[in-house]
């Protein structure tokens, strides 16, 4: 069993419609969790940073983690085509190693 | 402010050719350092990580290596390329025990092996 599961889509939606991306995680010792967004031939950049259980907010974006369920979830509100993009959950118990998901393709059509 | 540069952008090299990819960081000193290898539809795959001048810890066994000369310089290189060494390259930073709150990926090198 990976120790993160992201499902690698991918994920079509119309612009303005509301998206969910998930990632689920076996680890407990997990208290740092991220989601990068990368673009096409680019490298990954940071997007929402959360330590341990609770919601955060950044404009349109919302990130939430459940540690009970071992669950973790980024909303896009209004989504935009500019969003199209692979996202990618991760997350750490110790600063020297991050553990990625596998990454979900999104693309929002106009 | 910190920047992270890496260099080449793309790279065609032939099966049992040698590899060479630099990685440099510019605004921050003692930065932990990374090499990360994303295959094709696959998430990313720690390869090397570094917490200092000379310190390389790999979490993959395979044919390619990892050296820091320099406080600020990551380089990850093969003797003999295979053509499952093929794929996309990212160089990564974080502050020094910071890690935890997120790394800075440098823009990529795209190995293609043949």
């Amino acid at each position: 069993q990976k120790e993160v599961e992201q499902d690698p889509g991918p994920l079509s939606v119309p612009e303005g419609a509301i998206v969910s991306l998930n990632c689920t995680y076996s680890n407990s010792a997990f208290q740092y969790f991220m989601w990068y967004r990368q673009y096409s031939r680019k490298g990954p950049e940071l997007l929402m940073y959360t330590y341990s259980s609770g919601n955060k907010e950044d404009g349109r974006f919302t990130a939430q983690v459940d540690k009970s369920s071992k669950y973790i979830s980024l909303f896009i509100r209004d989504s935009q085509p500019s969003d199209s993009a692979t996202y990618l959950c991760a997350m750490s118990a110790s600063p020297e190693k991050l553990v990625f998901g596998q990454g979900t393709r999104l693309t929002i059509n106009p | 402010s910190q920047t992270i540069h890496q260099w080449p952008a793309t790279l065609v090299q032939p099966v049992g050719s040698p590899l060479s990819l630099e990685c440099t960081v510019e605004g921050t000193s003692n930065p932990n350092l990374y090499w990360y290898r994303q295959a094709a539809g696959r998430g990313l795959q720690l390869l090397f990580y570094s917490v200092g001048i000379g310190q390389i810890s790999s979490e993959v066994p395979q044919n390619l290596s990892a050296s820091r000369p320099q406080d600020r310089q990551f380089i990850l290189s093969s003797k003999k390329l295979l053509l499952s060494d093929s794929g996309f390259y990212l160089c990564a930073w974080s502050v020094e025990g910071m890690g935890s709150y997120g790394y800075t990926f440098g823009s990529g090198t795209r190995l293609t092996v043949v």
